[in-house]
C-alpha cells in the first residue's frame, strides 16, 4: 500500500526555521515525483515545487524560489520542505503527494504550521 | 506561467440533481488535466486524470471532459458526501483556485 507520512504540526515563532517531512512507503521512492502543496486558511491549493528523489533534481514555483527549500534523502525515503525564517503568513497545512506522470496521485495526511509570536 | 480559471466559485446542487464545474486554462493542455476533491480536514483526492480517466476507486457519477483549454467536471447525480472544494491542476503545476460546491 502506497503511503505518505507526514510529520506532525508545529508551532513556531516569526523569525525562527523549520523542515518538515515526508515519508514514502510502500513502492519505489526514488521513481516518482514528490511535490508540496500549501493550503493557506480560507485560500486554494498552491503547488510549491517538486522533487526527484533519485537525484534531488527539484522545480520550484516561481512565486517560492528562495522563500523555502524543497530536498530529499532517498537513503531513508523521506522527501522535506524547508524555512531558514518563518513569518507569520506561512501559516497554512502543507501537503506532499506523490506525482505519477504529472497527477498527485497519493498524498500525504498535511502538517499544519503555525507562526505567531 | 499557465493561468487556471475555474467556474463558478460556489455553486449550490440539489441532493440527486447533475454538478457540472468548469476549468479553463490560458494556453492549451491538450488533456494534460486533473482534477482533485478536497474535504474539510482531509487531504486532497484525485478524482480524474487525463482530463477524463477516473482515478481508483472513484465512484462512475464522477466524469470529465474537455481538452485544449476547456474542461468540465460533471457529478451526475449529487451525493451528501460529494461536498466540497473541487480544484482543477495542469500537468502537476498550477491549481484553478477551487469551486465549493454546498448542497441546496
Amino acid at each position: 500500500e502506497v503511503q505518505l507520512v507526514q510529520s506532525g504540526t508545529e508551532v513556531k515563532k516569526p523569525g525562527e526555521s523549520l523542515k518538515i517531512s515526508c515519508q514514502g512507503s510502500g513502492y519505489r521512492f526514488t521513481s516518482y515525483w514528490i511535490g508540496w502543496v500549501r493550503h493557506m486558511p480560507g485560500k486554494g491549493l498552491e503547488w510549491m515545487g517538486i522533487i526527484y528523489p533519485d537525484d534531488s533534481d527539484t522545480t520550484y514555483n516561481p512565486s517560492f524560489e528562495g522563500q523555502v527549500t524543497i530536498s530529499a534523502d532517498k537513503s531513508i525515503s523521506t522527501a522535506y520542505l524547508q524555512w531558514s525564517s518563518l513569518k507569520a503568513s506561512d501559516t497554512a497545512m502543507y501537503y506532499c503527494a506523490r506525482i505519477q506522470t504529472s497527477d498527485f496521485d497519493y498524498w500525504g495526511q498535511g502538517t499544519l504550521v503555525t507562526v505567531s509570536s | 506561467e499557465i493561468v487556471m480559471t475555474q467556474s463558478p466559485a460556489i455553486l449550490s446542487v440539489s441532493p440527486g440533481a447533475r454538478a457540472t464545474l468548469s476549468c479553463r486554462a490560458s494556453q492549451s493542455l491538450s488533456n494534460n488535466l486533473a482534477w482533485y476533491q478536497h474535504k474539510a480536514g482531509q487531504a486532497p483526492r484525485l478524482l480524474i486524470y487525463g482530463a477524463s480517466t477516473r482515478a481508483t476507486g472513484i465512484p462512475a457519477r464522477f466524469s470529465g471532459s474537455g481538452s485544449g483549454t476547456e474542461f468540465t467536471l460533471t457529478i451526475s447525480s449529487l451525493q451528501s458526501e460529494d461536498i466540497a472544494v473541487y480544484y482543477c491542476q495542469q500537468r502537476g503545476g498550477t491549481f484553478g483556485q477551487g469551486t465549493k460546491l454546498e448542497i441546496k
